[in-house]
C-alpha cells in the first residue's frame, strides 16, 4: 500500500466548474501537509499548506483530517490555466539523522475544458 | 537565476554506461534533496543532505547510485552501470531549514 493515495483521475471538467480532490495518508506521524503543482514536462511547485483548521487561497480551499488522515483540495469556479497535475504530499517530524523528505502521492490530473 | 537548477536537462545514455547528473540549489539554503519521478508517478525520494553531510540514503533504489555535496553547494548524483530502469526524471530540491521545499527542472534520463 502507498504511503499516501490520491484519486487516480483523469478529471476532465468544464470552466467554471468546482472540482475536489482527495487524499490519504498512511504515516499517522506525519505532521505537515501540502498541495503540490505539476504542469506537464515541468518541476512540482508548492501550491498550499494544508492546516488542521482548513484554509483557503482564493478559490482554492484545502482541508486536513487528522483522525481519517484524510486531505482535501477544493477548486472553485475552475480556470483553464487550472489544468495541471496536483500532487497530495506529506512530510513526517524531522528526528536527528533522518530525511524531512517529502511523500508524494502519484497525483491527480485535472484537465478545464473551454 | 535565483531557482534551483539542475543540468544537464535531458540525458541519453547507453546501458551500462556511467551518467553524472548535477544540481545547484539555492543559495544559502543548507537543505538538498534528490528525487526520482518515473512516468506517470509522483517523485519518490532518493536521498538528503543537510550541508555537506549525507544524512538520509535510504531511498536509493542500489549500489550503483552515489550522491555527493562535498562543499555543502552544488551536488551530483551518479549513476553506474546504467539500466532501463533507471529511465525517469531527476528531481533536485532544496530549502531552507525546515522551510518548503523547492525544486529544478530536472534532469530527464533516457536509458536505451
Amino acid at each position: 500500500r502507498k504511503e499516501v493515495e490520491q484519486d487516480p483521475g483523469p478529471f476532465n471538467v468544464p470552466e467554471g466548474a468546482t472540482v475536489a480532490f482527495n487524499c490519504t495518508y498512511s504515516n499517522s506521524a506525519s505532521q505537515s501537509f501540502f498541495w503540490y503543482r505539476q504542469d506537464c514536462r515541468k518541476e512540482p511547485k508548492l501550491l498550499m499548506s494544508v492546516y488542521s483548521s482548513g484554509n483557503e487561497d482564493g478559490r482554492f480551499t484545502a482541508q486536513l483530517n487528522r483522525a481519517s488522515q484524510y486531505i482535501s483540495l477544493l477548486i472553485r469556479d475552475s480556470k483553464l490555466s487550472d489544468s495541471a497535475t496536483y500532487l497530495c504530499v506529506v512530510n513526517i517530524p524531522f528526528y536527528s539523522g533522518s530525511a524531512r523528505q517529502l511523500t508524494f502521492g502519484s497525483g491527480t490530473q485535472l484537465t478545464v475544458l473551454p | 537565476g535565483a531557482g534551483v537548477s539542475q543540468s544537464p536537462r535531458y540525458k541519453v545514455a547507453k546501458r551500462g554506461q556511467d551518467v553524472a547528473l548535477r544540481c545547484d540549489p539555492i543559495s544559502g539554503h543548507v537543505s538538498l534533496f534528490w528525487y526520482q519521478q518515473a512516468l506517470g508517478q509522483g517523485p519518490e525520494f532518493l536521498t538528503y543532505f543537510q550541508n555537506e553531510a549525507q544524512l538520509d540514503k535510504s531511498g536509493l533504489p542500489s549500489d550503483r547510485f552515489f550522491a555527493e555535496r562535498p562543499e555543502g553547494s552544488v551536488s551530483t548524483l551518479k549513476i553506474q552501470r546504467t539500466q532501463q530502469e533507471d529511465s525517469a526524471v531527476y528531481l533536485c530540491a532544496s530549502s531552507l531549514w525546515n522551510q518548503p521545499q523547492h525544486f529544478g527542472d530536472g534532469t530527464r534520463l533516457s536509458i536505451l
